[in-house]
């Protein structure tokens, strides 16, 4: 069975940074892209960002983190993260990890991400 | 960016009747490589995403054949043959052939 778990969520301030991990199971991982999903307090879902296999090629990002978050993995680990810096009151939400499969297939539980003063 | 937009935004259904929900794209969602990644998606109250269809028609594995995908170019629709109780939720479709990757707005769906 295919698991997802986010963790590293929490309360931070404006200018501030957190690095979210997802740990996975029951799957090859390192044969697998994996993206960031994140949605805003009773919002909607927008995507964040996409990294291939074996980072053989430039990651993914929305216009809208590009430049301050930076997505990486360690398939030795099965690990993807999401390293978030210079974080503004609007990144505030849940962060769902999820393996790709011809577009986002399998969820994480997701990890909430607060940013505020 | 291609803007997704979904119709209802909100679709009160009847248990045993039928249910469908329309997503339509500013621009063609069909890639260079000849696929239409177009998925859905089905958020139930308190629950991550689960997908339901992906490439327009495909479904994810443990849908039921009583939901479905269809639709081509900019213009694609789910259906739902009998709504069951399981079916509460917000849909959203996204494309997965532009980049950056852009969802609809939801729709949500009450009996």
């Amino acid at each position: 069975e295919v698991q997802l778990v986010e963790s590293g969520g929490g309360l931070v301030q404006p200018g501030g940074s957190l690095r979210l991990s997802c740990a996975a199971s029951g799957f090859t991982f390192n044969k697998y892209w994996m993206h960031w999903v994140r949605q805003g307090p009773g919002k909607g879902l927008v995507w964040v960002s996409l990294i291939n296999s074996n980072e053989s090629s430039s990651p993914s990002y929305a216009d809208s983190v590009r430049g301050r978050f930076t997505i990486s993995r360690d398939n030795a680990k099965n690990t993807v993260y999401l390293q978030m810096t210079r974080l503004r009151p609007e990144d505030t939400g849940v962060y769902y990890c999820v393996r790709n499969n011809y577009g986002p297939e399998s969820w994480g539980q997701g990890t909430l991400v607060s940013v505020s003063s | 960016d291609v803007v997704m937009t979904q119709s209802p935004l909100s679709l009160p259904v009847t248990l045993g009747q039928p249910a469908s929900i329309s997503c339509r794209s500013n621009q063609s969602l069909v890639h260079s490589d000849g696929n239409t990644y177009l998925n859905w998606f089905q958020q139930r109250p308190g629950q991550s995403p689960r997908r339901l269809i992906y490439k327009v028609s495909n479904r994810g594995s443990g849908v039921p054949d009583r939901i479905s995908g269809s639709g081509s170019g900019t213009d694609f629709t789910l259906k739902i043959s009998r709504v069951e109780s399981e079916d509460v939720g917000v849909f959203y479709c996204m494309q997965g052939t532009h980049w950056p990757l852009t969802f609809g707005g939801g729709t949500k769906v009450e009996i």
